[in-house]
């Protein structure tokens, strides 16, 4: 990926805990989005961050960014079995006509019953 | 609500051999993603179709090539197929090319012996 790392690489949690991700951009942004995988299956759209704001809520997902460290964080509260999945940060690339994403590393969640 | 449809959702072929994986993405959605997620790996961007014409490539190999049809359904064709390639490619969509969230299919899933 050219957009750096995902922290951590995997987490494990009891349900009911606090999950939370990181992730690390190189480039310029005007916004960052985190996706859910569940195994092997398509890519969901969760949140999207624009670069001014800093904080964003929905359901028990909360997203930050700090543009200034390039570094984004989601969280989601009283986690359950049904969140485990792989969950990665985007950035949307602008290119010549479409707006290609470039995906970090991925946490892989599991939220043990 | 329509999804993205992606045909067939697993195929496995031989070295050096052809496949041909089609995307039907979600009604009035002009503009296509294809990426490429290797065992592990994030998803890579390839190439990206807005009105049918190419928009933007990524790392698509030579051996790759796309086009959207008319009627926006978007197919990859992969020649002289190697080990490597083994993987899940995904098709996304979006509304328009400056939208930034996009609609992934469930995926085809492309194993080369």
């Amino acid at each position: 990926s050219q957009q750096g790392e995902e922290d951590p690489q995997a987490l494990s949690i009891q349900e009911g805990e606090n999950a939370t991700m990181n992730c690390s951009y190189k480039t310029s942004i005007n916004n960052l989005q985190w996706y859910r995988q569940n195994s092997g299956r398509g890519l969901v759209h969760l949140i999207l961050i624009r670069s001014n704001e800093r904080e964003k809520h929905s359901g028990r997902l909360r997203v930050t960014l700090d543009t200034s460290k390039k570094s984004s964080s989601l969280l989601i509260t009283a986690s359950r079995a049904a969140d485990t999945a792989s969950y990665f940060c985007a950035t949307a690339v602008s290119g010549a006509g479409s707006y290609q994403l470039t995906f970090g590393k991925g946490t892989k969640l599991s939220v043990i019953p | 609500a329509a999804g993205v449809i992606q045909s067939p959702r697993h195929l496995i072929k031989e070295k050096r051999e052809t496949a041909t994986l089609k995307c039907y993405p979600i009604p009035r959605h002009d503009t296509v993603y294809w990426y490429q997620q290797g065992p592990g790996q994030d998803p890579q961007f390839l190439i990206s179709f807005y009105e049918k014409m190419q928009s933007d490539k990524g790392s698509i190999p030579d051996r790759f090539s796309a086009q959207q049809f008319s009627d926006y359904h978007s197919e990859l064709n992969m020649s002289s197929l190697e080990l490597g390639d083994s993987a899940l490619y995904f098709c996304a969509s979006s509304p328009t090319r400056v939208i930034y969230e996009q609609f992934f299919g469930p995926g085809t899933r492309l194993t080369v012996l």
